[in-house]
């Protein structure tokens, strides 16, 4: 089985712009979750979506923003990007149903000059 | 509001050794599970072991143990046998009952394996 496969792997940006994420799911997955990394942070929460929805949300601005699709690939959005967006985010999938163990990607890592 | 500390920023072995990795964590939630997850340079996290409070039986992977002390809310990782290839950043997580595809996730520990 093919594991969760994140693009771009690197990308730099400026201020200001915006930037979308993808993440493809393991196949038969259903659930994908969002995370930042960064040294000062860790690990944070951003987003999970279900079936197309999201079930839940992390204390994030709205300026991150993210969707799921029928094929259960999901895209994360950050618009108007500032210094502090520079991190890895880290895409993770699983089953869904009650909490089955999350399957992590290699990650996006977001520069920002 | 669910809080996973590790209390050790860096942590040594010699190879074939054992080493313990701390972890504490604070819940609401009666229903939850716990993780350790490997990140090693090439950034991917990997899962190492899974443990559900509701069994009282301590998880175990290969040379990978864990000690759950659910009144202490401690959850350490053992590993046993220690190889290079364990060298790593390892996370520490908590998922709750009710909290879908959110993982709450330690300070991390590096943990440095020396031939």
């Amino acid at each position: 089985k093919a594991g969760v496969t994140q693009t771009p792997r690197y990308l730099i940006k400026t201020r200001g712009q915006q930037v979308t994420l993808s993440c493809s799911p393991i196949s038969g997955h259903r659930s994908v979750s969002w995370y930042q990394q960064t040294p000062g942070q860790g690990l944070q929460f951003l987003f999970e979506y279900f079936s197309e929805t999201q079930r839940n949300k992390g204390n994030f601005p709205g300026r991150f923003s993210g969707r799921q699709f029928s094929n259960s690939r999901s895209e994360m959005n950050v618009s108007t990007l500032e210094l502090g967006d520079s991190a890895l985010y880290l895409c993770a999938s699983s089953a869904g149903q009650g909490n089955q163990p999350q399957h992590f990607g290699d990650g996006t890592r977001l520069s920002i000059l | 509001a669910q809080t996973v500390t590790q209390s050790q920023p860096e942590m040594s072995v010699q190879e074939a050794e054992t080493v313990t990795l701390s972890c504490t964590y604070d819940t609401s939630e009666s229903d939850y599970y716990l993780f350790w997850y490997k990140q090693p340079p090439s950034r991917q996290m990997i899962l190492v072991i899974r443990q559900e409070a509701y069994k009282q039986q301590n998880a175990t992977e290969n040379r990978f143990s864990v000690n759950f002390q659910k009144a202490a809310k401690s959850f350490s990782l053992k590993i046993s046998d220690s190889q290079l290839g364990d060298a790593a950043m390892y996370f520490c997580a908590h998922s709750g009952g009710t909290s879908y595809g959110k993982l709450t996730f330690g300070q991390g520990t590096i943990l440095t394996v020396h031939p």
